[in-house]
């Protein structure tokens, strides 16, 4: 079955350095990779989304890059701070539909 | 505007009991989700709609049933509950390109 590996599994920063989360998918029919973030005891957030058109998409502190050919897309944070604390998932589109979502296992980042 | 509601927020069952996870949202979207979330995982798809009266299977179906007779709620069946479906359910609606998730029902079936 289609499948998203997401790397790491946990990742600890310095506040105010970046980090990096990477994500690879193997449905080549994905269009639609968006990025959630989930702090304790909540559901997921979308915090940016990247569709096949597009190679980089930035908002402020938080950008995303895809690279269709190497089926894999990674989300950058800059300037982390103590509130960016909490655990990402990447998504990946399947069966050609925007709304069918394969999520990776997610990355619980530490800033501190 | 509360967006995404569900309830219950926490749940105990007994195996082979059965139960409805409701989910209700005030937003007029069209396309609403069930998604599991089991420890240290990301979210599967269970059953997702794309309008009343239409509903699909998504990743992990077995073990559940949903209706969509109206557009606000999307309700969630377990029939003969399972060890298995101890989870954190997420009911998400999707509207202008973004999916929007509920709290969250934390099930555990002993």
């Amino acid at each position: 079955g289609e499948n998203v590996e997401q790397h790491p599994s946990t990742l600890s920063v310095q506040e105010g350095d970046s980090a990096v989360i990477k994500c690879t998918y193997s449905d080549s029919a994905s269009n639609y990779f968006p990025w959630y973030k989930q702090e304790l005891g909540k559901g997921p957030q979308l915090i940016i989304d990247i569709r096949s058109n597009v190679g980089e998409k930035k908002d402020q502190r938080i950008a995303v890059t895809l690279n269709k050919t190497a089926k894999h897309f990674s989300l950058h944070i800059t300037e982390t701070q103590p509130e960016d604390s909490a655990v990402y998932f990447c998504a990946a589109s399947y069966g050609g539909s925007q709304g069918n979502l394969i999520f990776g296992k997610g990355t619980k980042l530490s800033v501190k | 505007n509360a967006g995404v509601t569900q309830t219950p927020k926490f749940r105990i069952l007994k195996i082979g009991q059965s139960m409805t996870l409701q989910c209700a949202q005030d937003m007029n979207h069209n396309y609403m989700y069930w998604y599991r979330q089991d420890p240290g995982m990301g979210l599967k798809l269970i059953y997702y709609s794309v309008g009343a009266g239409i509903t699909d299977k998504g990743e992990v179906p077995n073990g559940y049933n949903v209706s969509r007779s109206t557009t606000e709620d999307f309700p969630l069946r377990l029939e003969l509950a399972a060890p298995s479906q101890t989870s954190v359910y997420f009911c998400a609606t999707e509207g202008a390109d973004t999916q929007y998730f509920g709290p969250g029902t934390r099930l555990t079936v002993l």
